[in-house]
Formats: structure tokens, sequence, C-alpha cells
């Protein structure tokens, strides 16, 4: 069974104090590892794909990583506004398999 | 271009009622998803709905069942509500049944007394 871990459950940072995100992944065989961002009341909103370890992804303050076994997501000089939760999901290969989502983290950046 | 939508977004039930929450996916796509997603915890998936019919489900008993229509909006249904029913309900569109970049609406609050 697609299982994913991420961590921490909750971060908070000062404005400008970059950190990362981790989400570890058990799956057979990996079709794509995906990042939501989540707003509170709101449905989550696509930030990125990754498909093969090495990969990396950037989008304004935020770069994706990936590994075999787990991905990243930094966050770089953090603004307030990247407060949210941040979700990250897994699809094995076979067949349309749905997305198996993780907890979240929930980041507060403060100013 | 309208987004995906949902509709309505909030509900309030009592034991045993029955709901039914409606979804329009984003212009274009044909592939609707349903999520549930419980207070501090990601997502979980109820089943995908793809020319018109169910085509994968999730670990959710036979109370929850769903339609797709000509247009591809959808609808779910839930009968005999329990507490553990309240939570978010999401709906996701993708094209071609793909899951890469689904699209989110804003969800249902469903809350069950």
């Amino acid at each position: 069974e697609d299982q994913v871990t991420q961590s921490p459950e909750a971060l908070r940072l000062q404005e400008g104090e970059s950190s990362s995100l981790n989400c570890s992944y058990t799956v057979s065989g990996l079709r794509g590892l995906f990042w939501y961002r989540q707003d509170p009341g709101k449905g989550p909103e696509f930030l990125f794909t990754l498909y093969s370890a090495g990969e990396e992804k950037e989008k304004e303050r935020l770069k994706a990583t990936l590994t075999k076994k787990e991905s990243f997501l930094h966050i770089t000089a953090p603004k307030p506004e990247d407060s949210a939760t941040y979700l990250c999901a897994v699809q094995s290969p076979s067949g349309n398999t749905p997305l198996v989502f993780g907890k979240g983290t929930r980041l507060s950046v403060i100013a | 271009d309208a987004g995906v939508t949902q509709s309505p977004t909030h509900l309030i039930k009592t034991r045993g009622q029955q709901v039914t929450l409606r979804c329009s996916p984003k212009s274009g796509h044909d592939t609707v998803s349903w999520y549930q997603q419980a207070l501090g915890q990601g997502p979980q998936f109820i089943f995908q709905y793809y020319e018109e019919e169910e085509r994968q489900r999730g670990n959710f008993p036979d109370r929850f069942s769903g339609h797709q229509f000509p247009n591809y909006s959808s609808e779910l249904n839930v009968n005999a509500l329990l507490l553990g029913d309240s939570a978010l309900y999401l709906c996701a569109s993708s094209l071609g049944g793909v899951d890469e970049k689904l699209f989110f609406g804003s969800g249902t609050q469903l809350s069950v007394l």
C-alpha cells in the first residue's frame, strides 16, 4: 500500500528564514510525486510534479527536489504570504491510480 | 476560464440524513475525482468518474455513491450520514483520466450533527 509521511507537522519561520519540508514515500514504483499548497478553507493548488530521482523544479521562492525515497520542498527567504499547508502526494504507475496524499505540513511565516 | 466549482460551500445535516454535493469541472476537463478531507488530514480518494462511469474507487462504503452527467459535471451522494462523515469534500478535475495536475474546487464543508 502506498504511503506518504510529511514532516514536520507544523513549522513556524521568521520572514526571510529559509527551511525545508520533507515528504517520505513508500510506493510500488513511482509515476509521479506532486506538491500542492492549501490555504485555509480552500482546495489544494497545484505546485509541482516530479517524475524521477534527481529532478528539481522551482517556482518563485519554492524549490522541489526528489530522491528515490523522499522529496524536499525548500523555501528560500519566505514571506508571510507563503503561510499555508503544503501537501505531498504520490501516484504509482499501475493504471490510472489515484493520488495518495500525506497529512501536510502547516507553515506559518511571521513578519 | 472558470475553474472547478462546487456547491454548496457549507452544509449542516443530522445523522441518518442523505446529502448531495455538486461539482462542475474546469472547462475542457472530462474527469472528476472526489476526495474527503478530515480536519488536520490529507485528502482521501473516494472515487473517480470518467465517461459517465465510476472508474476507480477508494476505501469508502457503499453509502458513498456518485454520478457523472454528459456535460462532465458530477454529484456525490452520501446516505445514512454518520458523525464521522463530517469533513471537507473536494472535487478535482483533470483531462483524460490522468491524475497529473489535478485542479481542485474550494470544497463543500459538511457538518453532521
